[in-house]
């Protein structure tokens, strides 16, 4: 079946370093990975998206990459700010209307 | 960006009362708009996705009649819970779209919770 999962239910790190946070997929291949931020009782807000064909996409201090062969995307969060505390989550599509999300890593930045 | 709005943001009703919960985007015309259902500690879990001026389309497992879908113009969708009951308390967020946009916008989701 196909699945798209975040190994990492929760992910703690130390201010000012990168938080790297991990989405996987298998038996299929979306054209896009898409990445969302969400806070407790809030909906998702959209991040980044990157398409099969993108290898990388950066966004202030945030980058996303895609590696087809892998079947995997990495989530980066480079000079990270208890700000940035938060669950992310992945979520991929093959068009805007078939959309399937992992359940979240929660990261924590500790000051 | 585009901004999506859902009212109310919490509601607490008897078992056995249906509950009302709108979808608005406030800046774009939505031709598609998707209901999720969130669990503590889970994943967005798609109910329906429905298009504007016609039926909605139910995930497997989703109740059409429990979970009435309404789409009737381009900037408004309602979900309607009927006869709720306490396992369907949960979290409840729609999304909006347009063929314009790669990602589907957000609203701030909607807190149910049936005694």
């Amino acid at each position: 079946s196909q699945k798209i999962e975040q190994n990492s239910e929760a992910l703690n790190i130390q201010e000012g370093k990168t938080a790297t946070l991990t989405c996987n997929y298998t038996n299929y291949s979306p054209a896009y990975l898409q990445w969302y931020r969400q806070d407790p009782g809030r909906g998702p807000v959209f991040l980044l998206l990157i398409r099969e064909n993108e290898k990388e996409k950066r966004k202030e201090r945030l980058k996303v990459t895609f590696d087809t062969t892998l079947k995997q995307s990495l989530f980066h969060i480079t000079a990270s700010q208890p700000a940035d505390s938060a669950t992310y989550l992945c979520a991929s599509s093959y068009n805007n209307n078939d959309m399937r999300f992992g359940a979240g890593t929660r990261l924590t930045v500790k000051p | 960006g585009a901004v999506v709005s859902q009212h109310p943001s919490r509601v607490i009703c008897k078992s056995g009362t249906s509950v009302k919960i709108e979808c608005r985007s406030l800046d774009f015309q939505a031709t598609t708009m998707f209901w999720y259902r969130q669990f503590p500690k889970q994943s967005l879990m798609l109910m329906a996705t429905s298009n504007e001026g016609s039926k909605a389309t139910y995930e497997q497992g989703v109740e059409k009649d429990k979970f009435l879908i309404n789409h009737a113009s381009l900037t408004l969708s309602t979900l309607t819970v009927t006869s709720a009951h306490p396992e369907d308390s949960s979290f409840y967020i729609c999304s909006a779209t347009d063929y314009s946009y790669n990602e589907q916008f957000f609203g701030p989701g909607t807190r149910l919770t049936v005694l």
